[in-house]
């Protein structure tokens, strides 16, 4: 596709539950990032990969966030466990290299509930 | 920590009034950011300043950066409904492991009346 396309838009979880979700960076962009937008917020940073380099993890909250880019495309933001507080919008972003000014395009993002 | 504080987070108009959004920060910034977002969609940019005094017009939106490169403005002249939506500065770092690591403000939700 043309965009930063994510899976799934909606999750519901139960609390303790682990959930997985996926981004599809623009083809052939280097860089991805994972962000974290809680209702009525501004979006927090969670994680930035160059390739399949996770290059800055310092934004990811617990140990139960993970995340993973193996091949350098598609990356997956794993939370174990999930409780109530993990509730908001995970945005992924992507851009095509790893300079200042080079435009970052973000996905939708996928909506988690947890209840 | 580097902190962005918008303001103000609420703004409700008429259409064809102006308006002005801030950003400001103790910190200083490579880059100063500004993207609009849209109920259910992730943020589209709508520009980037990164030289300390620029300012940047787009259509009937100004951006300007501070001369210390530690605050913001958006102008937005004769508003219309369309505009309706969540603006959000963002500060960048340089490059490196910092790059893309955007500090946002928590977003003025703009609301245009016909």
């Amino acid at each position: 596709g043309a965009g930063v396309s994510q899976s799934p838009r909606y999750k519901v979880a139960k609390r303790g539950q682990d959930v997985a979700l996926r981004c599809d960076p623009i083809s052939g962009h280097v860089s991805l990032f994972w962000y974290q937008q809680a209702l009525g917020q501004g979006p927090e940073f969670l994680t930035y990969f160059q390739n399949e380099a996770q290059l800055d993890k310092s934004g990811l909250p617990s140990d139960r966030f993970f995340a993973e880019r193996p091949e350098g495309s598609v990356s997956t933001l794993k939370i174990q466990r999930t409780q109530q507080e993990d509730s908001a919008v995970y945005l992924c972003a992507s851009s095509q290299t790893g300079n200042s000014g080079n435009t970052i395009y973000f996905g939708e993002g996928s909506w988690l509930t947890v209840v | 920590t580097q902190l962005l504080e918008q303001s103000p987070q609420f703004l409700s108009i008429q259409e064809g009034e102006n308006l002005t959004v801030y950003c400001n920060s103790s910190s200083v910034f490579s880059s100063l950011q500004w993207y609009r977002q849209e109920p259910g969609e992730g943020p589209v940019l709508l520009v980037t300043v990164v030289t300390g005094g620029e300012v940047k017009k787009l259509k009937r939106l100004t951006f300007q950066f501070g001369d210390a490169r530690k605050d913001s403005s958006l102008h937005i002249t004769a508003a219309q409904p369309g505009d309706t939506g969540l603006y959000l500065c963002a500060g960048g770092s340089a490059g490196g492991t910092s790059y893309g690591k955007l500090t946002f403000g928590q977003g003025t939700i703009l609301t245009v009346h016909p």
